[in-house]
C-alpha cells in the first residue's frame, strides 16, 4: 500500500513570490507520482506527473516538481506565483504494476492562497 | 463537452433516505472510479470498474453503498439509509486501461451530498 503526506495544509504567499508545496510518500514498490490541482468549484485537474526518466518535471503554467527517491519526496515549486494560482493542490501516488496502474492515493491537500 | 460528467451536482437529503449519483465517463475510457472527498481531506478511493466488472472495493464502502456500471458505460453509486457521516463530495473519474496506462485519472466536478 502507498501513503502520501502533505505537511502544509495552508500556504499563503504574496504574488510574484516563490512557493514550495511539500509532498512525501511511502511505498514498498516503485511508483508514479502526480500533482493535481482543484480550483474553486471545479474538478481535480492533473498538473504534472512523474513516470520515469528525468526526475524534474514541468507543467505548462510554470510549476515544476522533482522526484527524489532517496528522500521519497515530490515537492512542487513555482518561482513566481500569480493570483490565478490560488487553489488546492493534491499530491498523489500509484504503484507501478505489471500491465497497468489502478487507483490513486491522495494526500490531504495544500491550500495555496496568493495574496496581492 | 467530452469530459466526465456527474449528476446531480448537489443533493440534500434527510437521514435514512436513499440517494443515487450518476457518472458518465469519457467515452473511450473503459475504467471508471468513484472517490469520496470530505472537507479538509484528499479524495479517498471507493471502488473501480473495468468495463462492467467491479474489480476493487475499498473497506470504506459499507453494505449501504452499491455501485453499478451496466454495459460498461455510465455508472451509478447508490447510498441506502443515508447517515450524516455520508455527507461528502462524491467524485467520479475515468481512464484508459492497457500497458500504457499511467494511472492518470480524469475527474468530474463531483456530486455534493448533504445529509440532514
Amino acid at each position: 500500500a502507498q501513503s502520501v503526506t502533505q505537511l502544509d495544509s495552508q500556504v499563503p504567499v504574496f504574488e510574484e513570490a516563490p512557493v514550495e508545496l511539500r509532498c512525501n510518500y511511502s511505498s514498498s514498490v516503485s511508483v508514479y507520482l502526480f500533482w493535481y490541482v482543484q480550483y474553486p468549484n471545479q474538478g481535480l485537474q492533473l498538473l504534472l506527473k512523474y513516470l520515469s526518466g528525468s526526475t524534474l518535471v514541468e507543467s505548462i503554467n510554470g510549476f515544476e516538481a522533482e522526484f527524489n527517491k532517496s528522500q521519497t519526496s515530490f515537492h512542487l515549486r513555482k518561482p513566481s506565483v500569480h493570483i490565478s494560482d490560488t487553489a488546492e493542490y493534491f499530491c498523489a501516488v500509484t504503484a507501478r504494476l505489471s500491465g497497468s496502474a489502478r487507483q490513486l492515493t491522495f494526500g490531504s491537500g495544500t491550500q495555496l492562497t496568493v495574496l496581492p | 463537452d467530452t469530459g466526465v460528467s456527474q449528476d446531480p451536482r448537489h443533493k440534500i437529503t434527510k437521514r435514512g433516505q436513499n440517494v443515487t449519483f450518476r457518472c458518465d465517463p469519457i467515452s473511450e475510457h473503459n475504467r471508471l472510479y468513484w472517490y469520496r472527498q470530505t472537507l479538509g481531506q484528499g479524495p479517498e478511493f471507493l471502488t473501480y470498474f473495468q468495463n462492467e466488472a467491479q474489480l476493487e472495493k475499498s473497506r470504506l464502502l459499507s453494505d449501504r453503498f452499491s455501485a453499478e456500471r451496466p454495459k460498461g458505460s455510465f455508472s451509478t453509486l447508490e447510498i441506502q439509509r443515508t447517515e450524516q457521516g455520508d455527507s461528502a463530495m462524491y467524485l467520479c473519474a475515468s481512464s484508459r486501461s492497457g500497458t500504457w496506462n499511467t494511472g492518470e485519472l480524469f475527474f468530474g466536478e463531483g456530486s455534493r451530498l448533504t445529509v440532514l
